[in-house]
């Protein structure tokens, strides 16, 4: 249950793009599509932001989007705003019920 | 809304237990799977364990199993985990969460409602 690899930060500028890698392996991310991202304001709890690699709960704003190609999933902010400035972690399902989180990559805008 | 409140963290000594428990009320919590994640301070996510609808399957990360207890009392909205054995890398804000379901459909992986975490801090 190793936990799958984020770069620690990332940064862009106001109306930018933004990307995020997570990188796992052939025994999670390869293996399944139950991709999700979650979004971390400082000081707040965790906010669903993508699930099932690519949907949106509701309420989430289409700036942002995700992907998945074989043992790496990406999650793109487009049109960066101030309020985007975030720790982002992906989480995907690792087998024999078991779920695997990225270390949290953190937004600059 | 639905919330999810936490409780039963604070200071513990390393080797003993504590209970967690986890307060859900705007849903009857039966119908849905339901997890911990914890949070060390200043860490990233970490999944601790999950339980089916019903209790009758539970899940656990390797640095947990055998030590922690997942269980459920869905008549009274309630989730709870038994923590023994407790070590100080066990130190954290532990978070009560459940799985989306919508539409009859429940999406694995996709936890959609967070309680604001309980902490556990570990020392002597």
């Amino acid at each position: 249950q190793s936990a799958l690899t984020q770069p620690p930060s990332a940064s862009g500028s106001p109306g930018q793009s933004v990307t995020i890698s997570c990188t796992g392996t052939d025994n999670d991310i390869g293996a399944y599509d139950y991709v999700s991202w979650y979004q971390q304001l400082p000081g707040k709890v965790p906010k669903l932001i993508i699930y099932d690699v690519i949907k949106r709960p509701s309420g989430v704003p289409d700036r942002f989007s995700a992907s998945k190609s074989g043992n790496t999933a990406s999650l793109t902010v487009s049109g960066l705003q101030p309020g985007d400035e975030a720790d982002y972690y992906c989480c995907s399902y690792g087998g024999s019920s078991n779920w695997v989180f990225g270390g949290g990559t953190r937004v600059t805008v | 809304e639905v919330r999810l409140v936490e409780s039963g963290g604070g200071l513990v000594q390393p080797g003993r237990s504590l209970r967690l428990s986890c307060a859900a009320s705007g849903t009857n919590i039966e119908d849905y799977a339901m997890l911990w994640v914890r949070q060390p301070p200043g860490k990233g996510l970490e999944w601790v364990s999950i339980i089916s609808w019903n209790g009758g399957t539970t899940h656990y990360a390797d640095s947990v199993r055998g030590r922690f207890v997942v269980s459920r009392d869905n008549a009274n909205n309630l989730m709870f985990l038994q923590m023994n054995g407790l070590r100080p890398e066990d130190t954290a804000l532990y978070y009560c969460t459940k799985v989306l379901c919508s539409g009859g459909t429940c999406y694995a992986g996709a936890f959609d409602v967070w309680g604001q975490g309980t902490f556990v801090t570990v020392s002597s």
